[in-house]
């Protein structure tokens, strides 16, 4: 069964980049079926995209986050990672990874657990 | 790309039906056929409920269903049980231009 388990520092300081990493187990990332994506939701708001990424390296992120973002991917790992840079408070919030089912439509079947980010001095 | 419309709350009682309902534009909701529906509850990660308007993901109960009209989506929930009690949230696609999504702002089911 396919898993996904997001980890990275559980604080950031304002300016600094947040780095956080998917494993997905149970199945392969090089699936031609599927782009994986990260998705965020800040305490007590909604859910964000912030971007996705195929296992050839193919992206598409939010344009709102572009200039901040970058996701990648490590095949041999069965792994993708999220940066972004120069954070605020406004970052705050936790972070899911999902399996995101771009090719034949546009939703997120599978979903981490997420992993809660606090951008503070 | 703007948040879709959700109400912040809707409510009803076991055994009833309600409906949550989401509004967007012409350029996401009312021009493609992917919205999906997302349940949350608290603390939790959010579960696919509804993808491409209308279709559910296996192991999904019939009792959730989901329709669109114009730009104007819609998910019902028939025979109310108390698990249903949770946050829901549309998700559009919204164009080719970044091949880019957004959510609504969720809505807050509470089953008196």
């Amino acid at each position: 069964q396919l898993q996904l388990q997001e980890s990275g520092p559980g604080l950031v300081k304002p300016s600094e980049t947040l780095s956080l990493t998917c494993t997905v187990s149970g199945g392969s990332i090089s699936s031609s079926s599927y782009y994986w994506g990260w998705i965020r939701q800040p305490p007590g708001k909604g859910l964000e995209w912030i971007g996705s990424i195929y296992y050839s390296g193919s992206t598409y992120y939010n344009p709102s986050l572009k200039s901040r973002v970058t996701i990648s991917v490590d095949t041999s790992k069965n792994q993708f990672s999220l940066k972004l840079s120069s954070v605020t408070a406004a970052d705050t919030a936790v972070y899911y990874c999902a399996r995101h089912n771009l090719v034949f439509g546009w939703y997120f079947d599978l979903w981490g657990r997420g992993t809660l980010v606090t951008v503070s001095s | 790309q703007s948040a879709l419309t959700q109400p912040a709350s809707v409510s009803g009682s076991p055994g009833q039906s309600i409906t949550i309902s989401c509004t967007g534009t012409s350029s996401d909701v009312g021009s493609y056929n992917l919205v999906s529906w997302y349940q949350q509850h608290p603390g939790k990660a959010p579960k696919l409920m509804i993808y491409e308007v209308s279709k559910r993901p296996s192991g999904v109960s019939n009792r959730f269903s989901g329709s669109k009209s114009g730009n104007t989506a819609s998910l019902t929930i028939s025979g109310l049980q108390a698990e249903d009690e949770a946050d829901y949230y549309c998700c559009s696609y919204a164009g080719s231009s970044t091949f880019g999504g957004v959510f609504g702002g969720g809505t807050k089911l509470t089953v008196l």
